[in-house]
């Protein structure tokens, strides 16, 4: 069985500060793991994948992830916020079957 | 190409009515899944169809069903609706079964009153 874990409900981070938001997941077999992100009243877009490649993956918009087996996490960062990254972010975990199981997110807060 | 689509985008319901959702995926794409995000928590699975055939259903009650049709859209209906059914219904979609990341649609606000 998968589940994912994300550390912190609302995350606030000063405008040109790193953005760092904490995911940890437990999985049976080897994960699949995403990140996506949710403006208000859309749905879901899809930032980032690990699919057992390279343990650092890049995706769109400056963010990148690292996949640690050992600490079983998948932490997403952004070196420098702006105000565009106000958004619901989730981190989710597949085994590559059937199904996704999400997070319940984490509310990321850009200060000016 | 056309993103994932789904109508209506808003609904509202009275309770005991039945609904239905409809989803388009993105052309070739074979696999469409569909998810209930209830406001302030993640999406959770309800079932996923790859070609016409039911491969995966969450825990949800039978007063869910959905089918996938020989184009690949699908319909999600809901009977007998609770208020508890309120929320965001999410389609998305992929290339094969072999999951690798889907593309969603922006959803079906769906109100039960």
């Amino acid at each position: 069985a998968q589940s994912v874990t994300q550390l912190g409900s609302h995350v606030s981070v000063s405008e040109g500060a790193l953005v760092l938001l904490r995911c940890n997941y437990s999985s049976s077999v080897p994960p699949y793991l995403f990140w996506y992100v949710q403006y208000p009243n859309q749905g879901l877009q899809l930032l980032l994948k690990y699919t057992s490649a390279a343990t650092l993956v890049k995706g769109i918009n400056g963010f990148e992830a690292e996949f640690k087996k050992s600490e079983t996490s998948f932490h997403l960062t952004k070196p420098s916020a702006h105000m565009s990254d106000a958004a619901e972010y989730f981190c989710a975990v597949s085994a590559g079957d059937d199904k996704i199981i999400f997070g319940k997110g984490t509310r990321l807060h850009i200060l000016p | 190409d056309a993103g994932v689509t789904q109508s209506p985008t808003h609904l509202i319901k009275t309770r005991g009515q039945h609904v239905t959702l409809r989803c388009s995926p993105i052309s070739g794409h074979k696999s469409v899944s569909w998810y209930q995000q209830v406001l302030g928590q993640g999406p959770q699975f309800i079932f996923q169809y790859y070609e016409k055939e039911e491969r995966g259903r969450g825990n949800f009650p039978d007063r869910f069903s959905a089918r996938q049709f020989p184009n690949y859209s699908s319909e999600l209906n809901v009977n007998a609706l609770l208020l508890g059914d309120s929320a965001l219904y999410l389609c998305a979609s992929s290339p094969t079964m072999v999951f690798y990341g889907y593309t969603f649609g922006s959803g079906t606000r769906l109100t039960v009153v």
